[in-house]
């Protein structure tokens, strides 16, 4: 068990609405990364946050956004959605990945969202 | 743009045997490829990793193989056990923390 929490784990919401999913971090971690995984591919980045900061984004729209808060939880917000959202949403924590924190990225179970 | 492939989607392997798990990248700006392993419902797990200064590291029963030049690396796995049936993602980091992952390979181990 890795200690980082998603929530919820499953989600079903309708086109052009708003959504907010949630992580939190293991503990002692201060860096979070976002994943989307679509059916029957890998993870794909959609960003990373470093104390409170945003520190490396993939190639998503601004629809996609997030926040990090003091207690190194997180949140990926997702405005306007679309059908094509719909996927499992993975977030990792990790310590600094600058520090050679790579092997220490634990990811959660994820939230599985539907846009319908 | 897909920079890292995993051209098998599965794999079935004796117990006992050799399981080989092969990834491709595109990208020579990536110096760090890591092997990833995912049971259903949960999420990926670290398995082992290796620096682009590197053509081998090895931990136990996996091994993972570099080769720059062919922007090719490999997992294996000896001797293969029915508890290693999962989905495994190869992974790659450059800049930016964009760690590029492929679409997996579900490996299954018969008993």
């Amino acid at each position: 068990e890795t200690g980082v929490t998603q929530s919820p784990t499953h989600l079903i919401k309708t086109r052009g609405q708003q959504v907010t999913l949630r992580c939190s971090s293991q503990s002692g971690h201060n860096t979070v990364s976002w994943y989307q995984q679509a059916l029957g591919q890998g993870p794909q980045f959609i960003f990373q946050y470093y104390r409170e900061e945003e520190n490396g984004r993939g190639n998503f729209p601004p629809r996609f956004s997030g926040l990090q808060f003091p207690n190194y939880s997180s949140e990926l917000n997702v405005n306007a959605l679309e059908l094509d959202d719909s996927a499992l949403y993975l977030c990792a924590s990790s310590l600094d990945l600058l520090a050679g924190g790579l092997e220490t990225q634990y990811f959660g179970p994820g939230t599985r969202l539907l846009v319908l | 743009d897909q920079q890292v492939k995993q051209n098998s989607p599965s794999l079935s392997v004796q117990e006992g045997r050799i399981s080989i798990l092969n990834c491709d990248y595109t990208n020579s700006m990536f110096d760090y490829f890591l092997w990833y392993k995912k049971y259903p419902a949960e999420g990926p797990t670290f398995l082992i990793s290796i620096s682009s200064i590197k053509d081998k590291n090895e931990d136990g029963r996996f091994t993972v193989f570099l080769n720059k030049s062919a922007k090719h690396l490999s997992l294996h796995i000896v001797p293969s056990q029915p508890g290693d049936s999962a989905v495994y993602f190869c992974a790659a980091l450059g800049g930016n923390n964009d760690m590029r992952f492929g679409a997996g390979t579900r490996l299954t181990v018969k008993p």
